[in-house]
C-alpha cells in the first residue's frame, strides 16, 4: 500500500544548529512534493514545493532536497531558532493527474534555546 | 483579503446527531479541499471540489459524510448520525488555480473546526 513516513515523531535541536527532517515514501509516484508548517491549533501553512526533476530548492534558511531514486525528501532548517518550533508535514502530489495532496504524519520539531 | 474561514471553530455534539461544518474559501479560489486531522496525525484527504462539482470524493469514509458547494464558493461538510470516531479537526483549504494547481502552487488552509462527539 502507499505510505508516506516522516522519520520521527519528535525532534529536539539546539538553537543555532541545522535541523534535518526526513520524508520517505513507498508505492508512490509523486510528481511534486510540498512541505508545510503547522503550529498547535492552527491550519498548515505552505513552505516550499519541489518538482520531481529538481534536486534541491532553497528559501531563506530552508532547503529541501528530493531524491526519486531513494524515494526520499530532506527538509533542512539552518541556524535554527526557537520560533522554528512547530510540526512539519510533507505532502505528495501523484504523477497520475490526481489532485489529491497526501500528507505524512508530521515531525514535531523543538528548538532548544 | 481574508484567508480561509471555517465555522464553527469548536463543535461538541452527542452521538447520533447531525452536524454541519462550513468553509468560506479565499475569494476567487476555484479549488476547495476538505481534510480531517486526528491528534498526532497528518491531514487525511476527504473531498476536492473544482468549482461546484466534487472532482474527487474518494476520501469520504462512508455515506454518513457528504459535502456540497452549490455556488462554487462556500462549502458545507455534513455528517449524519455522528459517531465518537468522527471526533477530529476538520480542515478546509482552497487554491487559486485550475486543474494542476498543486503542481505549481499551494493550498491555503483555514484554522479548522474541532468536532467532539460525546
Amino acid at each position: 500500500s502507499q505510505k508516506i513516513e516522516q522519520n520521527s515523531e519528535a525532534l529536539n535541536i539546539q538553537e543555532g544548529k541545522t535541523a534535518t527532517l526526513t520524508c520517505n515514501y513507498t508505492n508512490y509516484s509523486p510528481a511534486y512534493l510540498q512541505w508545510y508548517r503547522q503550529d498547535p491549533g492552527r491550519g498548515p501553512v505552505f513552505l516550499l514545493l519541489i518538482r520531481e526533476n529538481e534536486k534541491e530548492k532553497r528559501k531563506e534558511r530552508l532547503k529541501v532536497t528530493f531524491d526519486t531514486t531513494l524515494k526520499q525528501s530532506l527538509f533542512h532548517i539552518t541556524a535554527s531558532q526557537p520560533a522554528d518550533s512547530a510540526t512539519y508535514l510533507c505532502a505528495l502530489v501523484s504523477n497520475f493527474g490526481n489532485e489529491k495532496l497526501t500528507f505524512g504524519t508530521g515531525t514535531r520539531l523543538t528548538i532548544i534555546p | 483579503g481574508a484567508g480561509v474561514s471555517q465555522t464553527p471553530s469548536n463543535k461538541v455534539t452527542e452521538k447520533g446527531k447531525y452536524v454541519e461544518l462550513r468553509c468560506d474559501p479565499i475569494s476567487g479560489h476555484t479549488a476547495l479541499y476538505w481534510y480531517r486531522q486526528s491528534l498526532g496525525q497528518g491531514p487525511e484527504f476527504l473531498i476536492y471540489f473544482q468549482g461546484t462539482g466534487a472532482a474527487d470524493d474518494s476520501g469520504l469514509p462512508n455515506d454518513r459524510f457528504f459535502a456540497v458547494r452549490p455556488e462554487g464558493s462556500v462549502s458545507t461538510l455534513k455528517i449524519q448520525r455522528t459517531e465518537r470516531g468522527d471526533s477530529a479537526v476538520y480542515l478546509c483549504a482552497s487554491s487559486s488555480q485550475r486543474q494542476g494547481s498543486l503542481r505549481t502552487g499551494e493550498l491555503f488552509f483555514g484554522e479548522g473546526s474541532r468536532l467532539t462527539v460525546l
